[in-house]
């Protein structure tokens, strides 16, 4: 059974920075790309980051380009986010997601429950 | 950018309906769009891919069709359980994945 499981959430101030992990399990995560997704409260869902399945590529919306960076670990199963100058519209549940490609595209089949990230002084 | 745009934002419906969801996108992406389900307080779930491909596991009273910009996702005999938002996803090489601002299906 896939399972992904997202920590490192919580209140940061403005500025601030914080690390989030999600746990992998159930398949062969060195053979998926895997994403962040967030979801503010009460608005809809905002892809966020993603990365190859060999950590060799990242790709970030233009919102959190430039602060935000995605990484993984293959031998400890975990996928990584450092949110660098959070700002208040940073304030969202983060999801981790894997991956899946199909006729040259990807899809977010499975999903985390997800790490609330508030930000505000 | 590629935006999806989703209509209507809501929609009533009753057990037993048959409900249609139009994704519509700014510039053509193929067959490259995907439907999710999202239930109050709950995590996303995976229906459709590839514009009309049922992820395993998903009721057969689903379905997804469309190509290029134009695009739909149907539920046929709409069950209490479908009452939900509906999101559209796209991907291109360019500007990864977009969704769509979300449907809301609710009882009539």
């Amino acid at each position: 059974e896939v399972q992904l499981l997202e920590s490192g959430g919580g209140l940061a101030q403005p500025g601030g920075s914080l690390r989030l992990s999600c746990a992998a399990s159930g398949f062969t995560f060195s053979s998926y790309a895997m994403a962040w997704v967030r979801q503010a409260p009460g608005k809809g869902l905002e892809w966020v980051s993603a990365i190859t399945d060999n950590g060799g590529g990242a790709y970030y919306a233009d919102s959190v380009k430039g602060r935000f960076t995605i990484s993984r670990d293959t031998p400890r199963n975990t996928l990584y986010q450092q949110m660098n100058g959070l700002r208040a519209e940073d304030t969202a549940i983060y999801y981790c997601a894997r991956l899946r490609w199909y006729a040259n595209a990807f899809y977010f089949d499975y999903w985390g429950q997800g790490t609330l990230v508030t930000v505000s002084s | 950018a590629i935006q999806l745009t989703q209509s209507p934002s809501s929609l009533s419906a009753s057990v037993g309906d048959r409900v249609t969801i139009t994704c519509r996108a700014s510039q053509g992406i193929s067959s490259a769009l995907a439907w999710y389900q999202q239930k109050p307080g709950k995590v996303p779930k995976f229906l459709i891919y590839d514009a009309s491909t049922l992820e395993s596991g998903v009721p057969s009273r689903f379905s997804g069709s469309g190509s290029g910009t134009d695009f739909t996702l149907t539920i046929s005999n709409v069950q209490p359980e479908d009452f939900a938002i509906y999101y559209c996803q796209q991907f291109n090489r360019y500007l990864l994945y977009s969704f769509g601002q979300g449907t809301k299906l609710e009882i009539k």
